[in-house]
């Protein structure tokens, strides 16, 4: 059974609108959640984390939301950019040093 | 950039062959992960390790193996390809666990198995 889901594979958005991207686990031991972003022919890169002693946490455009009761976090990009089409992957500490990842969402952003 | 490099980046090989995938780090950090990416999948955690030596595998094991004798090496093999293992495979790397890390990944190695 996937722990991480991504129920979205993909999302389009004008330039300049906002992004929401979805990810809802299935553990609620889980504490620690991270966003990664990934362009085509690279590895993902880091994006942003949030710990669950927080519901929110900023940083520039972007802004993730943890709803721990119904075991749901999202990403917020505002305004999204053309540069930041790419697939996005939440993922989460699974305990004993392993990260699991979402399926991804592959969110364009129209000029 | 994390100094994190794979290899081979590109790899072409036949049903049946052992394949050994190198991935390289000059950060000194002490867990280390290999991940595939299929379509649909996303990345699934093949195997990991959380030191020299200690290695545990991840969701989709079967069929992999890794070792790890120093710190800046992490080898996965496949010891008789299939089919199903074409995929691309990230190593990735972090420093510290709980609340605090943070993955660092490799550009990844292509292998298609015929």
């Amino acid at each position: 059974d996937q722990q991480v889901k991504q129920n979205s594979p993909s999302l389009s958005v004008q330039e300049g609108r906002i992004s929401i991207l979805n990810c809802d686990y299935t553990n609620s031991m889980f504490d620690y959640f991270l966003w990664y972003k990934k362009y085509p022919a690279e590895g993902p890169t880091f994006l942003i984390s949030i710990s669950s002693i927080k519901d929110k946490n900023e940083d520039g455009r972007f802004t993730v939301f943890l709803n721990k009761s119904a075991k749901h976090l999202s990403l917020h990009i505002v305004p999204s950019q053309p540069g930041d089409s790419a697939v996005y992957f939440c993922a989460v500490e699974s305990g004993t040093y392993k990260y699991i990842f979402g399926t991804g969402t592959r969110l364009k952003v129209l000029a | 950039d994390a100094g994190i490099t794979q290899s081979p980046r590109h790899k072409v090989t036949e049903t049946g062959t052992p394949v050994t995938l190198r991935c390289h780090q000059t950060e000194n950090h002490r867990y280390m992960y290999w991940y595939r990416q299929d379509p649909g999948h996303g990345l699934r955690l093949i195997h990991y390790s959380y030191g020299v030596k200690d290695t545990d595998k991840g969701e989709v094991s079967d069929g992999y193996s890794v070792s790890r004798s120093k710190t800046e090496d992490f080898l996965l093999t496949l010891e008789s390809a299939t089919s199903s293992q074409t995929s691309v495979y990230f190593c990735a790397i972090s420093e510290s666990y709980r609340n605090t890390g943070e993955l660092f990944f490799g550009e990844g190695s292509r292998l298609t198995v015929l």
